[in-house]
């Protein structure tokens, strides 16, 4: 099955602490996505990619870091910097082709928790 | 981005069609209306989007206005299993970054 695989379901983080959350799809998407959701509220944009080896900040990029070595890829750092991480960290990808750039399909999420 | 509106919740009965509206006077015209739904605690999933024709697929119906300044999504027969949060969307089809999801409608369905 072709899908977007996000883990661990579960992390925790204790203070000072740096954690990757790990994003595979192989839908052979070229665009890859990270969103950061808090109770309640809607998903805000942490960093996106649209080619191997390239990402651009999103509006909520202080604190974490990515990297895009392969298609399939696209891990998540959580860094001690970011004071606040407990929340829902979804993964997306999505065809930059003319037609479908915006139908972006996401994993399961990962719940972030402080320790 | 034009913005969109949406009611906070609304509540529907097992069996019969959900309509969720969704305003967005300000919209540009190379902008379409993406629809999404996100269940309980799972990422969001992408049901339908529409340029200014009405527009239909094995999940849902999107219909917009003429004006394009409103658009509802018809969820035929609802069940159980649609009680989720639905996100109205309005963004250009290709160069864009990101999507941009509000707080959405949360939709009950009711046995």
């Amino acid at each position: 099955d072709g899908g977007i695989t996000q883990s661990p379901k579960y992390l925790f983080r204790k203070e000072g602490q740096n954690v990757t959350l790990s994003c595979e799809q192989n839908l052979n998407h070229d665009a890859m996505y990270w969103y950061r959701q808090d109770p309640g509220q809607g998903l805000r944009l942490i960093y996106y990619s649209q080619i191997v080896n390239d990402f651009q900040k999103g509006d909520i990029a202080e604190g974490y870091s990515v990297s895009r070595e392969k298609k399939e890829s696209f891990p998540l750092t959580v860094t001690s910097a970011q004071k606040n991480p407990t929340a829902f960290y979804l993964c997306a990808s999505s065809i930059t082709s003319t037609q479908n750039f915006n139908v972006q399909y996401f994993g399961a999420g990962t719940r972030l928790s402080v320790l | 981005d034009a913005k969109t509106t949406q009611p906070t919740s609304m509540d529907c009965a097992e069996g019969r069609a959900a309509n969720l509206p969704c305003n967005h006077s300000t919209i540009s015209g190379n902008e379409y209306v993406y629809w999404y739904r996100q269940i309980h605690s799972q990422g969001p999933q992408y049901i339908i989007h529409g340029l200014k024709n009405n527009e239909t697929n094995e999940m849902a119906s999107l219909i917009i206005t003429e004006d394009r300044k409103s658009s509802t999504l018809i969820l035929p027969h609802a069940t159980l299993r649609d009680t989720a949060v639905y996100y109205c969307i309005v963004r250009v089809h290709t160069g864009a970054n990101n999507l941009f999801f509000g707080t959405g409608t949360r939709l009950t369905v009711i046995p």
